[in-house]
C-alpha cells in the first residue's frame, strides 16, 4: 500500500533555530497537509497545501512557519526560528482529490530545548 | 466551529472483550475517518466512512451523518489494540480540512 514518508523521525533542535520537516506523500496525490499534536493533546490542522500555494491555514500558522514543495516529490514544512511551544509530533498527509481520505505520514517528533 | 467529542475518554479492557466507541460531531459533516495512534505515535488509518457501515476483521464502524455521530466497534480485542483513537471529520462546506475529535485512550489488558 502507498504510504506518506516522513523525515527524520525525531528531531532535536536549539530555541531559535530554524528546523525543515521533510515529506514525501503518495505520488499522484494533490493535496498536501501538516498537521501538529503536542503530547498528549489533538491533533491539529496547520496548513493545507494545492497546486503550489496555500489553499487554507489555521492561526497556529504564523510568520514563522513556511510550507514549501520544491520538486515533484517532496513537501517540506519550515520554522524559522523554534520556541520552546513548538515541541510536538508533526504529521504530514496527502489526499489524491481535496474530498478523499488523508493518508497520514508516521511523523516527526520535534524537541526543542 | 464544529465540537468533536468522543466518549469514553478513557477505557480498559481485557484481551477478548468487545468495546464500543463513540464520536458526536456539532455540525454536518460530508467526511469522516477513524485513526488509530499506536503507542510510537503514528496514526494509522482504519476508515473512511462518511456514512453507512463498514468492516475490516475485528473492526467494524457505523455513520449516520443525519444524527451527528459514529461508532467504532472493536470485537475480541487484543493487546495490540491499545493505543489513542480518533475520529476527524471535514465539515460540508467552506473548508477541505479535516477536525480531530478529542480521543480515546484504550488499554487492553493480557
Amino acid at each position: 500500500e502507498p504510504e506518506v514518508t516522513q523525515t527524520p523521525s525525531h528531531q532535536v533542535t536549539q530555541m531559535g533555530q530554524e528546523v525543515i520537516l521533510r515529506c514525501v506523500p503518495i505520488s499522484n496525490h494533490l493535496y498536501f497537509y501538516w498537521y501538529r499534536q503536542i503530547l498528549g493533546q489533538k491533533v491539529e490542522f496547520l496548513v493545507s497545501f494545492y497546486n503550489n500555494e496555500i489553499s487554507e491555514k489555521s492561526e497556529i500558522f504564523d510568520d514563522q512557519f513556511s510550507v514549501e514543495r520544491p520538486d515533484g516529490s517532496n513537501f517540506t514544512l519550515k520554522i524559522r526560528s523554534t520556541k520552546l511551544e513548538d515541541s510536538a509530533m508533526y504529521f504530514c498527509a496527502s489526499s489524491e482529490q481535496a474530498r478523499d481520505g488523508y493518508t497520514f505520514g508516521s511523523g516527526t517528533r520535534l524537541t526543542v530545548v | 466551529g464544529i465540537q468533536v467529542e468522543q466518549s469514553p475518554p478513557d477505557l480498559i479492557l481485557q484481551e477478548g472483550a468487545n468495546s464500543t466507541l463513540r464520536c458526536n460531531f456539532s455540525d454536518s459533516v460530508n467526511n469522516l475517518q477513524w485513526f488509530h495512534q499506536n503507542p510510537w505515535g503514528q496514526l494509522i488509518n482504519l476508515f473512511y466512512i462518511p456514512s453507512g457501515t463498514k468492516q475490516n476483521g475485528r473492526l467494524s464502524a457505523t455513520t449516520v451523518a443525519t444524527e451527528r455521530y459514529s461508532l467504532l466497534y472493536i470485537s475480541s480485542s487484543q493487546t495490540t489494540d491499545s493505543g489513542v483513537y480518533f475520529c476527524a471529520v471535514r465539515v460540508t462546506s467552506g473548508t477541505y480540512k479535516y477536525i480531530f475529535g478529542t480521543g480515546t485512550r484504550l488499554k487492553v489488558l493480557a
